[in-house]
């Protein structure tokens, strides 16, 4: 079963708060995770991504981590901004498919 | 570099009617991947194209088809349309499409059906 779990579906945080959306993949999965942040009328675009020789990374406010024994990855907004509110996917791969399987999104909305 | 192109942006057509969208991946990108994006279902493969051979598919019926072309821009097709495709159909392409590529989304093509 080739499935990517996102939690929460949807998230308000106030203005300068921390945002965390945490993903779970089964079964394999290539070790590279991109997160995709999505604004409406528009198509995703990447934001950030992780891939398996590190356990953390950040750009900006943006930090993922990964915890591969738990076949966790999660991505923190810290600071968070109105510009931030969108829907946000995580991601994954399946070695030799060509394929990526998505989360369900994760609907942020940060209140000024 | 320009992004990956997707037209028409918006369209409507009625049921039993079939469709074309076009996509243009980043230059130098040779992989083409389309996706369909619901409210229900999220973000849903289609199928995957490299040198213009079809590696993937995902679970669609057989009125969804596409095609790549040898300067890797690439087609997909929906015959015989029904409510249920209504949709934000999204092309995304990449370097290689082997594992860890990134791949670049185009800003969708938006399918009503009516």
């Amino acid at each position: 079963q080739q499935q990517v779990k996102q939690s929460p579906q949807s998230l308000i945080v106030q203005k300068g708060g921390i945002s965390i959306i945490n993903c779970a993949y089964e079964n394999t999965a290539f070790d590279y995770f991109p997160w995709y942040q999505q604004f409406p009328g528009k198509g995703p675009a990447l934001l950030i991504a992780i891939r398996p020789d590190v356990s953390e990374k950040k750009e900006g406010r943006f930090t993922i981590s990964f915890n591969k024994s738990a076949k966790q990855f999660s991505l923190h907004i810290m600071d968070s901004q109105p510009g931030d509110s969108a829907t946000y996917f995580c991601a994954a791969p399946y070695s030799g498919t060509y394929k990526y399987i998505f989360g369900t999104g994760t609907r942020l909305k940060v209140l000024a | 570099k320009a992004g990956v192109t997707q037209t028409p942006r918006y369209l409507i057509k009625t049921r039993g009617q079939q469709v074309t969208l076009s996509c243009s991946p980043i230059s130098g990108h040779r992989s083409v991947s389309w996706y369909q994006q619901t409210p229900g279902q999220g973000l849903q493969f289609l199928f995957e194209y490299f040198s213009e051979t079809q590696r993937n598919k995902g679970n669609f019926p057989g009125r969804f088809s596409g095609r790549q072309f040898s300067n890797s821009r690439s087609e997909m097709n929906v015959s015989t349309l029904e409510l249920g495709d209504s949709a934000l159909y999204l092309c995304a392409s990449s370097a290689t499409g082997d594992d860890g590529n990134t791949i670049y989304f185009g800003e969708g093509s938006w399918l009503t059906v009516v």
